[in-house]
């Protein structure tokens, strides 16, 4: 069984930073593009950025480049998202999640790890 | 980058169909058929109910069913049940980046 479980999520001031990972079973992770999904309170999804099986590629939405850093560690299939120079518009619950191998969507999905950003 | 735009909510009685509009641009949806949708219920994690604009997990009822043309791909639900009342999502790769770009989102009703 597919499993993603996030961790590392807290309230933080504006400024500050955290680091999620997510941890993986259930498949064979380095044969996956992992992907992070973020979804502010009472608001819809926004893709935050992947990173390709090796991880020797990385993506990011604009939002959150030059801030944001997203690594793997395929010998403990798990996937970090480092936050930098948070902001309260960063506030959200993030989603670890599976890229589909080739189909472009995210087949399975962590249950998120809650960040506040707040003074 | 924008949000795909969906209708905000959209609501059908059980055992009628009813369809979900996400538009793109040519950048997105009108050039890749990799149009994603999920479902999502209050406090769940998202779920995946069609990939590739047309095909279904494993799992998922065949009463979901997904379709495209030009900018505009559509999530059609038949035969509507109480269990079907969430909100859902497109998704679709866009050549912007390169990235993926997530709907506006659309809270689907059971009246």
């Amino acid at each position: 069984e597919v499993q993603l479980v996030e961790s590392g999520g807290g309230l933080v001031q504006p400024g500050g930073s955290l680091r999620l990972s997510c941890a993986a079973s259930g498949f064979t992770f380095s044969n996956y593009w992992m992907s992070w999904v973020r979804q502010a309170p009472g608001k819809g999804l926004e893709w935050v950025g992947n990173i390709n099986q090796d991880g020797s590629t990385q993506h990011y939405v604009d939002s959150v480049k030059g801030r944001f850093t997203i690594s793997r560690d395929n010998t403990k299939n798990s996937v970090d998202l480092q936050i930098n120079s948070l902001r309260t518009e960063d506030s959200a619950l993030y989603y670890c999640a599976r890229d589909g191998y080739g189909t472009g969507s995210c087949d399975y999905w962590g249950q998120g790890a809650l960040v506040t950003v707040s003074s | 980058q924008p949000a795909l735009t969906q209708p905000a909510s959209v609501s059908g009685s059980p055992g009628q169909s009813i369809t979900i509009s996400c538009t793109g641009t040519s950048s997105d949806v009108g050039n890749y058929n990799l149009v994603s949708w999920y479902q999502q219920h209050p406090g769940k994690a998202p779920k995946l109910m069609i990939y590739e604009v047309i095909k279904r997990p494993s799992g998922v009822s065949n009463r979901f069913s997904g379709s495209k043309s030009g900018n505009t791909a559509s999530l059609t639900i038949s035969g509507l049940q109480a269990e079907d009342e969430a909100d859902y999502y497109c998704c679709s790769y866009s050549r912007t980046l390169p990235s993926y770009v997530f709907g506006t989102g659309t809270s689907l009703t059971v009246l």
